[in-house]
């Protein structure tokens, strides 16, 4: 059974650059399955997807946010990576990683990491 | 694309069908999932291609629906089903877009 368990800092300075980090167990993220995404959530409000990546391909990102992205893979460590750039207040919110299946006819997410909140504040 | 979700909230007592929609600016085709989020967790897929369930997904939930219309059923709704729902549609992006969820509230 795949799991997905974000880490990081959990408040970080406006105009600081936010640094997440996806730890993938129960398979290998270069398996050549799967994209590796993330996902942002604002504390009682919906979803913004934010980026995929592909161990062999160039990452896609929402074009609001695509200037201020980097994502990246450690396969040694099994993990991959978002960093987000000059980031403010509206940047708060739980920020989850997620697996999508490739071949299964679409960009959904099957597994989806717990979440992890990051404020962004002084 | 931009996906708007009604009703907002959605009353039902345990055992009462539920339908929630979801609505596309533009066609996508079945190219639409559904995800149910319970309180302080994360997301769950529950449909994928507008009616497929993936293994596990109880099969009071159908989704059905193509081009701009979709709905979710659940056609009696448990006490674990109280949550809330978001559609997401895969059609075009980037952006992928979700819609703004319905809460399936206990009447």
């Amino acid at each position: 059974q795949v799991q997905l368990q974000e880490s990081g800092p959990g408040l970080v300075k406006p105009s600081q650059t936010l640094s997440l980090t996806c730890t993938v167990s129960g398979g290998s993220i270069s398996h050549g399955s799967y994209y590796w995404s993330w996902i942002r959530q604002p504390v009682g409000k919906g979803l913004e997807w934010i980026g995929r990546i592909y161990f062999s391909g160039s990452p896609d990102h929402n074009p609001s946010l695509m200037s201020r992205i980097t994502m990246s893979f450690d396969t040694s460590k099994n993990q991959f990576s978002l960093n987000l750039s000059s980031v403010t207040a509206a940047d708060t919110a739980v920020y989850y990683c997620a697996r999508v299946p490739i071949g299964s006819g679409g960009y959904f997410f099957d597994y989806w990491g717990q979440g992890i909140l990051v404020t962004v504040a002084s | 694309i931009v996906m708007t979700q009604s009703p907002a909230t959605l009353s039902v007592s345990p055992g009462e069908r539920a339908t929630l929609s979801c609505r596309a600016s533009q066609s996508v085709l079945t190219n639409l999932a559904w995800y149910q989020q319970r309180p302080g967790q994360a997301p769950r897929l529950l449909i994928y291609g507008a009616s497929t369930r993936p293994t596990g997904i109880p099969a009071r939930f159908t989704g059905s629906g193509s081009g701009t219309e979709f709905s979710l059923t659940i056609s009696s709704v448990q006490s674990e089903d109280f949550a809330i729902y978001y559609c997401q549609q895969y059609y075009s992006w980037p952006p992928l877009t979700f819609g703004g969820g319905t809460k399936v509230d206990i009447k």
